[in-house]
């Protein structure tokens, strides 16, 4: 088990470009989540799944944002047409959903930093 | 809507010093709250959760936390802290949904 990874680590883009996070989630869980965090705060929830289906979206910041889990393994996270407003940490986490399926927390990976010159 | 607080946005110590970061939630129905850590340039590590139970939590690296529905509180105390404690905490909730609401960090601060 080698937890969750994301990639990039880090990503500079332009105005208006469009970015594309990954996360790779512990093999046996099935839930999901994306966070973003800003300078100084605490993470905001944007968005989860549970397996391939896309449960909570209605957190996503604008239409901007999409995410997608097509086979219940990877997930990514696109933001189009970027912002300097958008410039944050992308955290993603999961979890196993059994009974409730907090026993074991929700396990974060390290992050994408994301920043919009 | 839970909503989490946390009372201090830093707190300074002294090495060895006890500590206590202050959380409050706003929700007790089925309620479960963790405590996060957080190292610079670093995702965020389960320090400890309360699910259900006794309401004395221990954790990792020495900490623990108290479950208290009266007051709504789940604040988070070490007895002597050291050097590498030094980090963000992050308190976080849920009513049995599916989504984690954060508190805004505290930065704990640990002198020599």
């Amino acid at each position: 088990d080698t937890g969750v990874s994301q990639n990039p680590r880090h990503k500079i883009t332009k105005r208006g470009q469009n970015v594309t996070f990954r996360c790779d989630p512990i093999s046996e869980h099935n839930r999901l989540y994306w966070y973003r965090q800003t300078l100084g705060q605490g993470p905001e929830f944007l968005t989860y799944f549970q397996n391939e289906a896309q449960l909570e979206k209605s957190r996503l910041l604008s239409d901007r944002f999409s995410a997608e889990r097509p086979k219940g393994s990877f997930s990514t996270l696109e933001i189009q047409r970027t912002e300097q407003g958008d410039s944050a940490m992308y955290l993603c986490a999961s979890s196993l959903d059994m009974a409730g399926g907090y026993g074991y927390g929700y396990t974060f990976g390290s992050g994408t930093r994301l920043t919009v010159v | 809507a839970q909503s989490v607080t946390q009372l201090d946005s830093q707190v300074p110590v002294f090495e060895e010093a006890p500590v206590e970061l202050r959380c409050n939630y706003s929700s007790s129905v089925s309620v479960y709250l963790f405590w996060y850590v957080q190292y610079p340039n670093q995702g965020l590590q389960l320090l400890l959760k309360y699910l259900s139970g006794s309401t004395l939590v221990k954790g990792i690296n020495g900490f623990e936390a108290e479950f208290n529905k009266s007051q709504t509180s789940f604040h988070l105390r070490k007895p002597s802290v050291h050097i590498s404690d030094t980090a963000e905490y992050f308190c976080a909730a849920t009513n049995a949904g599916n989504m984690l609401t954060f508190g805004g960090g505290t930065r704990l601060m640990v002198k020599p």
